[in-house]
């Protein structure tokens, strides 16, 4: 079947801008993770929903980040007035449930200039 | 802080070989643990998961959990050129609602053909 799928494969923004990122997990998967991977850096966890609860965000590094799932799906990952540091590749992962085998999405590759 | 910890490598071996990636990590409590192969620019790829200690086999894949010893390792018997590639090591730390992964900065690998 399908896996995740994340939109868009690749983003180039201006410092200051807010992008969206979006992610379409395994139907049927009712846990979703947003993590982000950096340049040497070791993937890091952002934010994690599962089903109707209410979300774990401890990850997001500050207020600009926010995120929505809407439906018990579809993910959107903002950032608000973006920086260079937030350049990386965004990933979403999905799970059956809570503590299940995660499957990764294709991520965007975010650079901001 | 939780951490996973995994030498960076790069491991070289001959294809045909056996390799050993080995991780180790600080939460005594944790319960599951992963590993994923990363290809170059391209997103993690889950190809075992191990939630008891001992072995477990996928093929050419051996997964080694020591729960006491904190310590866990990915054997590849007959390493093929396409076997290069990061591997990382995810666990799922201990604590109440903690599903997200913890990972470590991975150890990449080449097979010498």
């Amino acid at each position: 079947g399908a896996g995740v799928s994340q939109s868009p494969s690749n983003k180039v923004t201006e410092k200051g801008k807010d992008v969206e990122l979006r992610c379409d997990p395994i139907s049927g998967h009712t846990a979703l993770y947003w993590y982000r991977q950096s340049l040497g850096q070791g993937l890091e966890f952002l934010i994690y929903f599962q089903g109707n609860s209410a979300p774990d965000k401890s990850g997001l590094p500050s207020d600009r980040f926010s995120a929505e799932r809407t439906g018990g799906s579809v993910s959107t990952l903002t950032i608000q007035r973006t920086q260079q540091e937030d350049s990386a590749v965004y990933l979403c992962a999905s799970s059956r449930d809570m503590a299940g085998e995660q499957y990764f999405g294709p991520g965007t590759r975010l650079t901001v200039t | 802080q939780k951490e996973v910890e995994q030498n960076s490598g790069p491991l070289s071996v001959p294809e045909g070989a056996i390799a050993s990636l080995n991780c180790t990590y600080s939460d005594r409590g944790s319960q599951s643990f992963f590993w994923y192969r990363q290809y170059s620019g391209k997103s993690p790829e889950l190809i075992m998961s191990i939630y008891s200690n001992g072995d477990k086999e996928d093929g050419r894949f051996t997964a080694q959990l020591n729960k006491a010893s904190q310590y866990v390792s990915l054997l590849i018997r007959d390493s093929q050129p396409s076997d290069s590639a990061t591997y990382l090591c995810a666990v799922n730390p201990s604590g109440a609602g903690s599903y997200q992964l913890t990972f470590g900065k991975g150890t990449k690998l080449s097979v010498i053909p």
